[in-house]
């Protein structure tokens, strides 16, 4: 079974842009999560969504959109790139969004922003 | 704010001896703990996870101790093998919270 897949694999963009990155979670999972892992450190949490909804949100500015659609992927949308957003951005997966139990996480998307 | 974090930045051990990494934490409402394994260039793997009402888990090679009193918990790898090596990150969270807090991680070094 695929496992949760991500695209694109890798970006570039400059200061000012617009990115969209996507997320295929693990079939059957209802819930996604993104994280942003800037190298060096442990991933930080900026969005939870689980049957569509948002359940959760980190500590991360306005500029940082997602949504997640009916069959349960989702997208994370940055608008006006900060040299500061160039991370790993890792979206995770689980059946359910209701409690605690192991996320299941793609391989990322490392954005680089000049 | 609440926080996970990680005594040792980098551990090095011989192949074939133990690991052991260590981790504090500091919301006390945390009652559930996982660890993952990173290798360069890949997502997060899960190892092993344990909520509040253990003490220890053990899986294949790995066991995950709590110490709830002081906040602290550890991995322990047996028979450290080169495949090993990687950066390994442990977390918490709360019920109903859905946010899970990773420490800063530590790099796992296994000497041939």
């Amino acid at each position: 079974d695929a496992g949760v897949t991500q695209s694109p694999t890798h970006l570039i963009k400059t200061r000012g842009q617009h990115v969209t990155l996507r997320c295929s979670p693990i079939s059957g999972h209802k819930s996604v999560s993104w994280y942003q892992q800037v190298l060096g450190q442990g991933p930080q949490f900026i969005f939870q969504y689980y049957e569509k909804e948002e359940r959760g949100r980190g500590n991360f500015p306005d500029r940082f959109s997602a949504r997640q659609f009916p069959n349960y992927s989702s997208e994370l949308n940055v608008n006006a790139l900060l040299l500061g957003d160039s991370a790993l951005y890792l979206c995770a997966s689980s059946f359910s969004g209701m409690g605690t139990g192991e996320l299941f996480f793609g391989e990322g998307s490392r954005l680089t922003v000049l | 704010g609440e926080s996970v974090g990680l005594h040792l930045p980098t551990l090095s051990v011989q192949e074939g001896d133990n690991s052991i990494i260590n981790c504090a934490y500091s919301n006390s409402a945390s009652d559930y703990f996982i660890w993952y394994k990173q290798e360069s260039g890949k997502g997060p793997q899960f190892i092993i996870d344990i909520r509040s009402n253990m003490d220890k888990r053990q899986g294949q090679r790995v066991t995950v101790l709590l110490n709830k009193t002081v906040k602290h918990l550890s991995l322990q790898i047996a028979a450290t093998q080169p495949g090993d090596s990687a950066v390994y990150f442990c977390a918490d969270a709360t019920s109903g919270t859905y946010k899970y807090i990773f420490g800063t991680g530590t790099r796992l070094k296994v000497l041939a």
